[in-house]
């Protein structure tokens, strides 16, 4: 079966720097993405990554190692805002996302 | 410049009760999806459409129905209305299904409809 693993729940504090992990396994691979969703909303998108390495983007980047079935997300400079889900998703074979459960992140002061 | 919007936002119904989700774009998005979210699990496909007349299913079609006769709606439609169906449903859309060398293609989501059925 396809699966995308994720820590389900991490606390970090205001101003540091936080890593969240995603491994999946899927039949094919052709990108991985990842959303943030604040409580109550929808999500909404934060980067791709398609080729092994790191994109980054302003205080975010994510990683990708496909030989590894593993990325992760890199948060920079933590702010209270920032507390939301995080949800990794992978495009399968046929192009249909699989998403993992997300990973609530607590910021604190 | 709206997106997509979904209604209602909130909907109780009693159980075998059917009712409808509205979608709609205004992006002319060819693929338009609608996914189910529940605690605890990630967002599972329900039914999914990459063009006008053409629909297709999900992870988790039972008890769902969808059309698509224009590029801008997509309802899904609760038949007969369970317990087990309460959740919180996201529409969204894209220009194609995402991924792929070419781009992210990136889904668009709607503001979410919360559903409890008792």
């Amino acid at each position: 079966g396809q699966n995308i693993d994720q820590p389900t729940e991490m606390t970090a504090t205001e101003g540091a720097i936080v890593q969240i992990n995603c491994t999946y396994q899927t039949s094919g691979f052709n990108g991985l993405f990842w959303y943030q969703q604040h409580a109550g909303e929808a999500p909404t998108f934060l980067s791709y990554n398609v080729l092994d390495g790191l994109e980054e983007k302003g205080r975010f980047s994510s990683f990708l190692s496909r030989s590894k079935g593993y990325s992760y997300l890199l948060l920079k400079e933590l702010q209270m805002k920032d507390s939301a889900s995080y949800l990794c998703a992978v495009s399968d074979s046929n192009y249909q996302l699989i998403w993992g459960a997300g990973t609530k992140l607590i910021i604190k002061p | 410049n709206a997106g997509v919007t979904q209604t209602p936002k909130f909907q109780v119904l009693k159980t075998g009760q059917s009712m409808t989700l509205q979608c709609a774009q205004d992006m002319n998005h060819e693929y338009m999806s609608w996914y189910r979210q529940d605690p605890g699990m990630g967002l599972r496909l329900i039914h999914y459409s990459v063009g006008a007349g053409i629909t297709d299913q999900g992870e988790v079609p039972n008890g769902y129905n969808v059309s698509r006769s224009t590029t801008e709606d997509f309802p899904l439609r609760l038949l007969s209305a369970a317990p087990s169906q309460t959740s919180v449903y996201f529409c969204a859309s894209s220009t194609t299904p995402g991924g792929g060398l070419s781009g992210a293609n990136v889904l668009t989501f709607g503001a979410g409809s919360r559903l409890t059925v008792l």
